[in-house]
């Protein structure tokens, strides 16, 4: 079974800290793999990851894949109680059909 | 610049009746989904559309319907609706099978 797994299931840190999520994977067919930030309604979209090693960047947030252990992290530098808010990411997989699987989501509470 | 437009934004319904969830896109997009979420289990894809004139079941398709009416319309259809089907449900468009999501701001449906 195809599987997401997000870490931690909530965190909660001060403005101006560093955080880190984590998104595990086992899928088959693996494509790519995105992060999504979801406040109050839709979710947004940030990154989309294809290749190992390779850092993705905006702003105060970068994200980079691992294949071969089949984790992503988003890091999230200098926070702000904007970056408030779900963090979600998917797995999408190579299948001929749209097959994403998504992540339960990290829960970021930025405090003054 | 409107992109992914649904309606209505909240409803509630009584077991057994039914309704339409209206999703409109403004970005040309090819392809349309209909996702569902539900606290603790991510984002669960129920229909999707690769292209206009086509229609394919995703993860949780059971009691639903949809029917893409155009490039930019894309509906879903609860025939009977059941207590199970409370949730927030959430119409996203993108370019093609394999290029990111953009989504709506949710439909809040409680079914009583």
């Amino acid at each position: 079974e195809d599987k997401v797994v997000q870490s931690p299931l909530s965190l909660v840190v001060h403005e101006g800290d560093t955080v880190t999520l984590n998104c595990s994977y086992e899928v088959t067919n693996f494509r790519s793999l995105l992060w999504y930030k979801q406040e109050k309604k839709a979710p947004t979209f940030l990154f989309m990851l294809t290749s190992s090693g390779i850092e993705k960047k905006s702003g105060r947030l970068s994200s980079i894949l691992d294949k071969k252990e089949l984790f992503s992290i988003l890091n999230i530098t200098a926070t702000q109680t904007g970056d408030s808010a779900i963090y979600l990411c998917a797995a999408d997989m190579d299948t001929g059909r749209r097959a994403l699987t998504f992540g339960s989501g990290t829960r970021l509470q930025v405090q003054p | 610049n409107a992109g992914v437009t649904q309606t209505p934004k909240f409803q509630v319904l009584k077991t057994g009746q039914s309704m339409t969830l209206q999703c409109a896109q403004d970005m040309n997009h090819n392809s349309m989904y209909w996702y569902r979420q539900d606290p603790g289990m991510g984002l669960r894809l129920i229909y999707y559309s690769a292209s206009e004139g086509t229609t394919d079941k995703g993860e949780v398709p059971n009691g639903y319907n949809v029917s893409r009416l155009n490039k930019r319309e894309f509906s879903l259809r609860l025939e009977s609706a059941a207590p199970s089907q409370t949730s927030v449900y959430f119409c996203a468009s993108s370019e093609n099978l394999i290029s990111p999501l953009h989504f709506g701001n949710g439909t809040r449906l409680t079914v009583t």
